[in-house]
């Protein structure tokens, strides 16, 4: 079945830090591929998405590329903020017309000033 | 926009007492309504999916007479977890789509059970 892994948090970085977080993900056909992200106290809300292979997704200065060989997209930001401390939860939406996420496990990221 | 609440956002209860969760879209209609189970440093499992004016589909091992879900409008789902057990003490967390298949799902906040 479809599944998707994250790497084991908590990450912590200091401020102006580079960010990787890891997902990769199991699935058959094309799926899309989300990061969502969890601010303290706040539910989940859309960070980037790619639908299709080679595609970037970015958004406030975090990148994903959807990588179909390696099965992988990696969340990347150049330089984190304190404010940037959050859970990322990594999905794929498969190609079934019900709009089911799949999630990750989540990664707590904590920036330190 | 895009707003989704919860209410309420946390709650207590005993051992065999029924608990209604509420889960309502405040700035757009709904048609499809996802609730989810988070566990501590776990993922979100997806429980069942439910479709305004129809019956909600659950996923494999969810019970659907333990967790009866009711979607009588296009801006509101209830969950309600009947004769709770600690074991049911949770974070449950449900989602909204415009439509099902591609569309971004908004997120409620959240409900903490605990059952004592």
């Amino acid at each position: 079945g479809n599944s998707v892994t994250q790497m084991e948090g908590p990450v912590t970085l200091s401020e102006e830090a580079f960010l990787t977080i890891n997902c990769t993900y199991t699935a058959t056909g094309y799926p899309s591929l989300f990061w969502y992200v969890q601010y303290p106290g706040e539910g989940l809300q859309l960070l980037l998405k790619a639908t299709k292979a080679d595609d970037k997704g970015s958004n406030k200065g975090f990148e994903a590329t959807y990588r179909k060989e390696t099965t992988s997209f990696h969340l990347e930001k150049g330089s984190v903020q304190v404010s940037d401390s959050a859970v990322y939860f990594c999905a794929l939406s498969d190609q079934s017309n019900t709009g089911k996420l799949i999630f990750g496990q989540g990664t707590t990221l904590q920036v330190k000033p | 926009g895009a707003v989704v609440s919860q209410h309420p956002s946390r709650v207590i209860c005993k051992s065999g007492t029924s608990v209604k969760i509420e889960c309502r879209s405040l700035d757009f209609q709904a048609t499809t309504m996802f609730w989810y189970r988070q566990f501590p440093k776990k993922s979100l499992m997806l429980m069942a999916t439910s479709n305004e004016g129809s019956k909600a589909t659950y996923e494999q091992g969810v019970e659907k007479d333990k967790f009866l879900i009711n979607h009588a409008s296009l801006t509101l789902s209830t969950l309600t977890v009947t004769s709770a057990h600690p074991e049911d003490s949770s974070f449950y967390i449900c989602s909204a789509s415009i439509s099902g298949a591609y569309n971004e799902q908004f997120f409620g906040p959240g409900t903490r059970l605990t059952v004592l």
